[in-house]
């Protein structure tokens, strides 16, 4: 199975501030990863395909880059509806695996 | 507007069956594979597998090989997903989601709880 590694775990911002999730994949996934938040006691949404095409209604600030084996999901300006944990997935090979989540929260 | 729709919570015994239903509307069923995924409470999200509503064998994750069963009605526009055996580490919400580019709908999520 591919394993996904995102750092870091935990991440304390700011209003305003811009942060960087990395995901790395152990083996090379093409452009085959997506991006998702979710927050406590509600189901995942969906933010980024293929590395970094936003799905439908998700606000610019959010960005996503890379491919092979290293991805990153950049939030530039955060808001506080922003405050949540967010995931990547593999989805070039089953089964498509999920990296530990990143938890985002307020500083 | 899509929305997949899914069954009620559950609390089994263990070595039970429990089958969660997933139904959808707003699009065409049989043109996009349904995902499930499930989440231990507290812990991250576990992807189990996947279906073709059109038809054709589901595909399975290893670990949950012989215990899982994904099977659709395409004339309800359903999806459902059987675990067996059920252990007390089942506990879990389990969610249907589906397969547009790469999951971009996402049930509403069936919380099971597995306890004698």
């Amino acid at each position: 199975d591919i394993q996904m590694t995102q750092s870091p775990s935990s991440l304390s911002a700011s209003v305003g501030d811009r942060v960087t999730i990395v995901c790395r994949a152990s083996q090379g996934i093409s452009s085959w990863l997506a991006w998702y938040q979710q927050k406590p006691e509600k189901a995942p949404k969906s933010l980024i395909y293929a590395a970094s095409n936003l799905q439908s209604g998700v606000p610019s600030r959010f960005s996503g880059s890379g491919s092979g084996t290293d991805f990153t999901l950049t939030i530039t300006s955060l808001q506080p509806e922003d405050f949540a944990t967010y995931y990547c997935q593999q989805y070039y090979t089953y089964p498509y695996t999920f990296g530990q989540g990143t938890k985002l929260e307020i500083k | 507007q899509v929305q997949l729709v899914q069954s009620g919570a559950e609390v089994k015994k263990p070595g039970a069956s429990v089958k969660v239903s997933c139904r959808a509307s707003g699009y065409t069923f049989i043109r996009y594979y349904m995902h499930w995924v499930r989440q231990a409470p507290g812990q991250g999200l576990e992807w189990m597998g996947i279906i073709n509503p059109s038809g054709g064998s589901p595909t399975y994750a290893q670990r949950f090989q012989g215990r899982v069963t994904m099977t659709r009605d395409t004339s309800t526009s359903t999806v459902y997903m059987e675990l067996s055996s059920l252990r007390s580490d089942d506990t879990a919400v389990y969610y249907c989601a589906r397969a547009g580019t790469s999951v971009d709908y996402w049930g509403q999520g069936t919380l099971v709880t597995v306890s004698s």
